[in-house]
């Protein structure tokens, strides 16, 4: 069955500070891991896509890392700031059709100032 | 940057109602979808719709819904009578070929 697990659950860091996600996936085939941002009662917003091929990709500062061989990924935060309090959900496709996104069950970040 | 647009916001339906969620989907978009996210859950996906037909759809998305492109720039779904446990936030998402899953806010749906 494909899964898609996060850790930690949830998240407190102090402003200023960084921070690293995690994703575990066990979707096969692969085809892109997604990042999304979601602030409470709102939709999801891209932060990065990627592929197989990709290792590394950075929107800001936000970075993502994906290793295909061991199906782990990362998204580092770097210098939070209090905007950053969100959910962070990994998303895994086989393709790039969106209804075969196996979902992640998020990471809650709360920023204190 | 373009929105994919959710009405209502919030919608709150009496058990056996007839709801209709509204989205207008970015307008050089081919693909659309609608997902929902029960409270404290992970996001579930419903159906997707391309070409004026639907092209996949979930278990949950069961008789009891529908979806239609009325007019080339709404993009609906409709549960016909509402269950207590249709209570979740709709998300509509759309995309262009090949590019990024854009979402819109969302629609809360309450059932009483």
């Amino acid at each position: 069955k494909n899964q898609v697990e996060q850790s930690p659950q949830s998240l407190i860091i102090l402003e200023g500070k960084n921070c690293t996600l995690q994703c575990n996936y066990t979707v096969s085939p692969f085809s892109n891991l997604r990042w999304y941002k979601q602030d409470t009662g709102r939709g999801p917003v891209s932060l990065t896509i990627m592929t197989f091929s990709e290792n590394t990709k950075s929107n800001g500062r936000y970075t993502a890392t994906l290793d295909a061989d061991t199906k782990q990924s990362s998204l580092h935060i770097t210098a939070s700031q209090l905007s950053d309090s969100a959910s962070y959900i990994c998303v895994v496709s086989p393709n790039n059709a969106g209804n075969m996104l196996t979902f992640g069950g998020g990471t809650r970040l709360m920023v204190k100032p | 940057e373009p929105e994919v647009t959710q009405t209502p916001s919030h919608q709150v339906t009496q058990m056996g109602q007839e709801v209709i969620l509204r989205c207008v989907p970015i307008s050089n978009h081919l693909y659309f979808y609608w997902y929902r996210q029960i409270l404290g859950q992970k996001v579930e996906f419903l159906v997707s719709f391309y070409n004026n037909e639907i092209s996949e759809k979930s278990e949950i998305f069961d008789d009891q819904f529908s979806v239609e492109r009325p007019d080339g720039s709404n993009f609906t779904l409709k549960i016909r009578s509402t269950k207590l446990e249709d209570s979740a936030m709709y998300f509509c998402a759309s995309r262009r070929d090949n590019e990024k899953l854009f979402f819109g806010s969302g629609t809360q749906l309450s059932v009483l």
